[in-house]
């Protein structure tokens, strides 16, 4: 079974510029999580989905970052404009829905590079 | 909020040699889960071990235990017997039962194995 796939890999984009990152959760999995490392600091939370719907999206920065999962399967995290501050690695993780144990799966993340 | 504290940014460890990495958390919550993860050099993030607050008793799996000191709020994780895939970085993390299912992360520990 594949597991989380997070695409691009790298992604190297100039202030100002639009970015779209894209992550493929487990098949099956209704709960979708974007995290993101800035500067080798922690890992933060930025939003929760459970399906298509955003579950919590305490953790988004600022209106900068707009984050959507239409028919509840891939979701986009998109950055316009983008800052110098928002470098960092953007993960992606799912789970599924109502189990007690509710394992987060990670994907390998999106390392974003702004100049 | 709840915080967690990696307070060793790097260790070191000899090949079949033992080594413990620290983790405390701060929380109010009589009730929550605790995880290691970890994420090997250009790889995703997987989980390690896990550890709910209500079990006394500490969670192994294999050459992995934690210490669970639920007073002290310290989680640290012991590796026996390292080996040279165990390098990697190395993140405690928090989930509250009342906050979704959002994870708390420390700032990690980068563990490197000698041979």
């Amino acid at each position: 079974e594949a597991g989380v796939t997070q695409f691009p890999s790298h992604s190297v984009i100039e202030k100002g510029q639009t970015v779209t990152l894209r992550c493929d959760p487990i098949s099956g999995h209704d709960n979708l999580y974007w995290y993101r490392r800035v500067m080798g600091k922690e890992i933060k939370f930025l939003l929760h989905f459970v399906k298509e719907s955003k579950q919590d999206e305490s953790g988004m920065p600022n209106n900068r970052f707009l984050a959507e999962r239409t028919g509840g399967t891939y979701s986009t995290l998109k950055v316009q404009p983008a800052e110098l501050e928002d470098s960092g690695v953007y993960f992606c993780a799912s789970s599924l829905l109502g189990t007690a144990d509710n394992e987060q799966y990670f994907g390998p993340g999106t390392r974003l590079t702004v100049t | 909020a709840q915080t967690v504290t990696q307070s060793q940014p790097e260790m070191s460890v000899q090949e079949a040699e033992t080594v413990t990495l620290s983790c405390t958390y701060d929380t109010s919550e009589s009730d929550y889960y605790l995880f290691w993860y970890k994420q090997p050099p250009s790889r995703q993030m997987i989980l390690v071990i896990r550890q709910e607050a209500y079990k006394q008793q500490n969670a192994t799996e294999n050459r992995f235990s934690v210490n669970f000191q639920k007073a002290a709020k310290s989680f640290s994780l012991k590796i026996s017997d390292s080996q040279l895939g165990d390098a990697a970085m190395y993140f405690c993390a928090y989930r509250s039962p009342n906050a979704g299912n959002m994870l708390t992360f420390g700032g990690g520990t980068r563990l490197m194995v000698k041979p």
